[in-house]
């Protein structure tokens, strides 16, 4: 099984800022199959980014996705007050599995 | 615009059987992968497993003793089972259509509580 490690756990950012969160795997993962998913309070989660840097349609382009192998990031440009949210990488491949989630708080 | 939608009881008694339905519309269920997810309250993503119309399945290696997936093409549907249920399955339950582009559509979740 590949474990998916997300970094920083919880991130206190002010609207405005630009941010990046990390997610490690423990073994190589195919770029065309990590994805990333926003997740609100009481909603179901929303893909953002898939193959490691391909931006879903709809999603804002302050929002990019990007890395190799077994480090990849997401990349906030400017943070809105509808960004502070709850964010999981997967990869997606032959047994998919999610990160533990990074909590972006407003400061 | 596929639109997903979770239904069955929300409350299991221990060492039964959960079953739960996605329900598509907007969209056939034919030639698409299908996963369900589950949450846990204030805890992350667990996949659960995956399912191809053809009948295709995978599962999570930590579930795949107790977890059943089938489709029902005439109804649009597709179903889980989980046998053996304990408090530690209680969590909201999602389906999702699942493909090269990750998980694109998500239902909106079903809470389903384990307790006698």
């Amino acid at each position: 099984e590949i474990v998916l490690t997300q970094s920083p756990g919880t991130l206190s950012l002010s609207p405005g800022e630009r941010t990046t969160l990390s997610c490690r795997a423990s073994q190589s993962v195919s770029s065309s199959y990590l994805a990333w998913y926003q997740q609100k309070p009481g909603q179901a989660p929303r893909l953002l980014i898939y193959a490691a840097s391909s931006r879903a349609p709809g999603v804002p382009d302050r929002f990019s996705g990007s890395g190799s192998g077994t480090d990849f990031t997401l990349t906030i440009s400017r943070l809105e007050p509808e960004d502070f949210a709850v964010y999981y990488c997967q990869q997606y491949g032959s047994s998919p599995t999610f990160g533990q989630g990074t909590r972006l708080d407003i400061k | 615009q596929v639109q997903l939608q979770e239904s069955g009881p929300g409350l299991v008694k221990p060492s039964e059987t959960l079953s739960l339905t996605c329900s598509v519309s907007g969209g056939s269920i034919s030639s698409y992968y299908w996963s369900w997810i589950r949450q846990p309250a204030g805890k992350g993503l667990e996949w659960i497993g995956r399912f191809y119309t053809s009948g295709t399945t995978s599962y999570n290696p930590s579930l795949k003793s107790r977890v059943t997936m089938s489709v029902d093409t005439s109804k649009n549907q597709i179903s889980l089972k989980m046998s053996s249920v304990t408090a530690a399955d209680t969590a909201v339950y999602y389906c999702a259509r699942d493909g090269m582009a990750g998980l694109v559509n998500w239902g909106q979740g079903t809470l389903v509580t384990v307790s006698s």
